[in-house]
């Protein structure tokens, strides 16, 4: 079946880095991939949908210089968190789509700001 | 416009006995619904999908959903649960006259089953 991974698993970093999180579809192209951000036991909030070789398209209320997704091949995005607060600790998920087939997901990656 | 509602917060069940996650939909045009599975600190799990065709749908690891047009519901069901069903699970639905592939998914209904 269709494999997302996404690296790296956890992070953390101080205040004021930058921390980038890669997201590829092992085994498929992927059309669309997506980011999502998700607050402990509650659902995905989807901050951006990403198309390979075209700027992402941003949610309402995410900012886009804030969090930088570049898709630049059919099997890789990425989202960069620039200058980082702990209020940006998250969970962190990619999904990723070829031409509306179910989204198959990363396996997350928990960001911690200290 | 499309939304998900799942009306249970949590769905606790002893192992064993039937497992039902509800979960209903609204869209504007012809439905296709999903059920993902999460566990902690990890990626949803893809466990089946309704496009079109028969109303129930079988899934991974013994769950089926019922599709219901009438009453816009896809509940999701399991006749026999095991304690390692104990998960986060997420209806979704995205509207076929949608374009953007973007799906909507409902709050999570926190499966327990105890043992």
């Amino acid at each position: 079946g269709a494999v997302v991974s996404q690296h790296p698993s956890w992070v953390i970093c101080k205040s004021g880095t930058s921390v980038k999180i890669e997201c590829r579809s092992l085994d498929f192209q992927a059309t669309t991939m997506f980011w999502y951000r998700q607050f402990p036991k509650q659902s995905l909030m989807l901050m951006a949908t990403s198309n390979e070789g075209s700027k992402a398209t941003y949610e309402q209320g995410v900012e886009k210089d804030k969090f930088l997704i570049n898709h630049a091949s059919l099997t890789l995005s990425t989202l960069t968190v620039t200058s980082a607060h702990p209020e940006d600790s998250s969970f962190y998920i990619c999904s990723a789509t070829l031409a509306g087939s179910p989204l198959h997901f990363g396996n997350g990656t928990r960001l911690t700001v200290t | 416009a499309q939304s998900v509602a799942q009306p249970e917060d949590q769905v606790n069940v002893a192992e064993g006995n039937p497992l039902t996650v509800k979960c209903t939909y609204s869209v504007s045009g012809n439905p296709y619904l999903f059920w993902y599975v999460q566990y902690p600190n990890r990626g949803l799990q893809f466990l089946l999908k309704y496009i079109t065709g028969d109303n129930l749908v079988k899934g991974s690891y013994g769950f089926e959903a019922e599709f219901n047009k009438s009453q816009t519901s896809f509940h999701l069901k399991k006749p026999s649960a095991l304690v390692s069903d104990s998960a986060l699970y997420f209806c979704a639905v995205r509207d076929e006259l949608s374009n953007d592939y973007k799906l909507s998914f409902g709050a999570g209904t926190t499966v327990t089953v105890r043992a």
